[in-house]
């Protein structure tokens, strides 16, 4: 258990909606990211907020988008769903980026989507 | 962030020291290799990571070449249960692309009984 939680599990709705996908990082951890795996393309990093604010923007589209709250949870939104957002979405957490230079991500066990 | 190439796959004997190489000839003097593993559509987890010393955890240990240009990780007495995918992630200790991990297609390890 890497104390990151991540709800819900799974995740089945039609094309055109709209879901929250929501990570809570482990306890301490300022940075949080989230990760999109597919099975056509990997994993791959979505973006990254730190302490509240976006850090690092990856491959996510401008049907996604993302926030982190002041109690660091974290929630990833995605609109206008469609077949090709089917994946695994995982969130991780670390300690601080800008003081510890070798700050490692430690990850959830994902939320399944599945777009129909 | 330099790349990595990694073998699609090896095989390995319960009981049995599991090595798994990573090439990354482009790295640079302030990038760390990372290794994560990924059971069955779990979350990634966590390893080990070192930029030039060899380290060891209780997990497993990495080998990293006097060049850089080439890492092993070593787990000494693999299980049924270290069947999985592993990724060796090159990462800068700073700038912009610090924090995302870039993940490749990894090595499919298979642990046989």
């Amino acid at each position: 258990d890497s104390g990151v939680t991540q709800t819900p599990k799974h995740l089945i709705t039609a094309t055109g909606q709209r879901v929250t996908l929501r990570c809570s990082p482990r306890s301490g951890d300022l940075s949080v990211y989230w990760y999109q795996q597919s099975l056509d393309q990997g994993l791959q990093f979505l973006i990254q907020y730190y302490n509240g604010e976006e850090r690092a923007k990856g491959n996510i589209l401008e049907r996604f988008s993302a926030q982190q709250f002041p109690d660091l949870h974290s929630e990833l939104n995605l609109s206008s769903l469609e077949l090709g957002d089917s994946a695994l979405y995982f969130c991780a957490s670390s300690v601080d980026l800008l003081v510890f230079s070798t700050d490692t991500q430690y990850f959830g066990p994902g939320t399944r989507l599945t777009v129909l | 962030d330099a790349k990595t190439t990694q073998p699609p796959s090896m095989d390995c004997a319960e009981g049995r020291a599991a090595n798994l190489p990573c090439n990354h000839s482009t790295i640079s003097g302030n990038e760390y290799v990372y290794w994560y593993r990924q059971i069955h559509s779990q979350g990634p987890q966590y390893i080990i990571h070192g930029l030039k010393n060899n380290e060891t955890n209780e997990m497993a240990s990495l080998i990293i070449t006097e060049d850089r240009k080439s890492s092993t990780l070593i787990l000494p007495h693999a299980t049924l249960r270290d069947t999985a995918v592993y990724y060796c992630i090159v990462r800068p200790r700073g700038g912009t692309s610090y924090g995302k991990l870039t993940f490749g297609q990894g090595t499919i390890l298979t642990v046989h009984p």
